[in-house]
């Protein structure tokens, strides 16, 4: 059975640092295109980040140069380290997998962990 | 960037009504369009992929169809647990939902 579990969602000040894991079983991470998509409280669903089976990693704008998106094979998990926090960046996060080497778009997902920037 | 657009944000509709949501993409998008289903305080539920696949354990009172730059998704008789927000999604895109409440 495919499973996505989170972690590591909390408070941070603003400028602060997180590293959310999504444990997965019943398939393997490194097999498969892997995002993290996140949700703002009462908003609708935003893209945050992929990695590609070769590796190949892809941001959006809004995360581009602050959030990095990586896997450890060997623990079948997938990352996001997230510096320099916002407030914007409060939300849900979820990861999701895309099927097979090149599916574009997310049969299962993760039951999310939540964010919050703030003082 | 593609956009995705959604239509209508809100319905309110009755059990056993047909409801069709639609997603105009901002650029052709051949068939690559997928919908979900979410409910409060859970994560999004793949329904719909390819334009008009429906995911494997969904019920076949939901289709979709289209192709190019418009796409529906119909729900041939709303159930109560039907009641959900629905969002389409083209690769890093998603539409910015429609919430399905009950009239």
């Amino acid at each position: 059975e495919v499973q996505l579990v989170e972690s590591g969602g909390g408070l941070v000040q603003p400028g602060g640092s997180l590293r959310l894991s999504c444990a997965a079983s019943g398939f393997t991470v490194s097999s498969n295109y892997m995002s993290w998509v996140r949700q703002a409280p009462g908003k609708g669903l935003e893209w945050v980040s992929v990695i590609y089976s070769g590796g190949s990693t892809y941001y959006a704008d809004s995360v581009k140069g602050r959030f990095t998106i990586s896997r450890d094979n060997s623990k079948n998990t997938l990352y996001l380290q997230m510096n320099s926090l916002r407030a914007e960046d409060t939300a849900v996060y979820y990861c999701a997998r895309s099927p097979g080497p090149t599916g574009t778009w997310f049969d299962y997902w993760g039951q999310g962990t939540l964010v919050t920037v703030s003082s | 960037d593609i956009q995705l657009t959604q239509s209508p944000s809100f319905l309110s509709a009755s059990v056993g009504d047909r409801v069709t949501i639609t997603c105009r993409a901002s650029q052709g998008i051949s068939s690559y369009l997928a919908w979900y289903q979410q409910k409060p305080g859970k994560a999004p539920k793949l329904l719909i992929y390819a334009a008009s696949t429906l995911q494997s354990g969904v019920p076949s009172r939901f289709s979709g169809s289209g192709s190019g730059t418009e796409f529906t998704l119909t729900i041939s008789s709303l159930q109560p647990e039907d009641f959900a927000t629905y969002y389409c999604q083209q690769l890093k895109t998603f539409g910015g939902g429609t919430k399905v409440e009950i009239k």
